[in-house]
C-alpha cells in the first residue's frame, strides 16, 4: 500500500519553462513534506519543506504548494534550469515523528 | 562541514556471503537512519538509531539484517547470509534532533549475484 505516490515516473521540460512535479497522499495524518533531489550516485539532497499550517511554501526558483483538502502537493519549478534535471522525491511524515514516507520519484529533465 | 560518508560505495557478494556496510554521519547529529533504496523505487525505513540507542528497527526486512551504534556516531548495517532481494542501494542519513531535515550519504549499491 504505497502511501506517498509520484504517479509520472517522468517528465520533459524546455529549459525556462515551468517544471510541475505532482504527489499524492493517503495517510490524513501526513501533515510535514519535503521534496529531495537525487542526482545519479549520490544520495537525496534536501530541496524545500512544508507544513500543513500553511499552503504555499517559497524557495528562489522552488515553490511547493500543497493541497490538504485533495491530499496532493506538488513542486513548481521556475525557470527550469539544465542543471534541475534529476530524480525528484516526495516525502511525508507525521509532525513528532521522525519516520519519512517517501514516493517512488519522478526522472526531470530540462532540455536546453 | 563534512557531509554524510559511506562506504564501500559499491559491494559486489555472492548470494549467502555476510557484509558489512558502514556510515559515518554529519559529527554532533544525534539521530541516525538506515534506508533501504530498491531499483526504480524510493527509499524505505530500515532502522533508527538515537545516539547510541537502536529506537526503531520495524523496517529491518529480516533477521538477517541488523545495524549497530555502540559509540552514537558511526553504525554499520549488516546482512548476513546475503540473498538476491537483498540487492539495492542501502542509504544512510542523519539529523540533528530526529525531527528535523535528514541528510542523506551517497549511499552503498550491494549487488547480490
Amino acid at each position: 500500500d504505497q502511501q506517498v505516490k509520484q504517479n509520472s515516473p517522468s517528465l520533459s521540460v524546455q529549459e525556462g519553462r515551468i517544471s510541475i512535479l505532482n504527489c499524492d497522499y493517503t495517510n490524513s495524518m501526513f501533515d510535514y513534506f519535503l521534496w529531495y533531489k537525487k542526482y545519479p550516485a549520490e544520495g537525496p539532497t534536501f530541496l524545500i519543506s512544508i507544513s500543513s499550517i500553511k499552503d504555499k511554501n517559497e524557495d528562489g526558483r522552488f515553490t511547493v504548494f500543497l493541497n490538504k483538502s485533495a491530499k496532493h502537493l506538488s513542486l513548481h519549478i521556475v525557470p527550469s534550469q539544465p542543471g534541475d534535471s534529476a530524480v525528484y522525491f516526495c516525502a511525508a511524515s507525521e509532525t513528532g515523528t521522525y519516520k519519512y514516507i517517501f514516493g517512488t520519484g519522478t526522472r526531470l529533465k530540462v532540455l536546453a | 562541514g563534512a557531509g554524510v560518508s559511506q562506504s564501500p560505495r559499491y559491494k559486489v557478494a555472492k548470494r549467502g556471503q555476510d557484509v558489512a556496510l558502514r556510515c559515518d554521519p554529519i559529527s554532533g547529529h544525534v539521530s541516525l537512519f538506515w534506508y533501504q533504496q530498491a531499483l526504480g523505487q524510493g527509499p524505505e525505513f530500515l532502522t533508527y538509531f538515537q545516539n547510541e540507542a537502536q529506537l526503531d528497527k520495524s523496517g529491518l526486512p529480516s533477521d538477517r539484517f541488523f545495524a549497530e551504534r555502540p559509540e552514537g556516531s558511526v553504525s554499520t548495517l549488516k546482512i548476513q547470509r546475503t540473498q538476491q532481494e537483498d540487492s539495492a542501494v542501502y542509504l544512510c542519513a542523519s539529523s540533528q534532533t530526529g525531527f528535523d531535515e535528514q541528510y542523506f550519504g551517497p549511499g552503498t549499491r550491494l549487488t547480490v549475484t
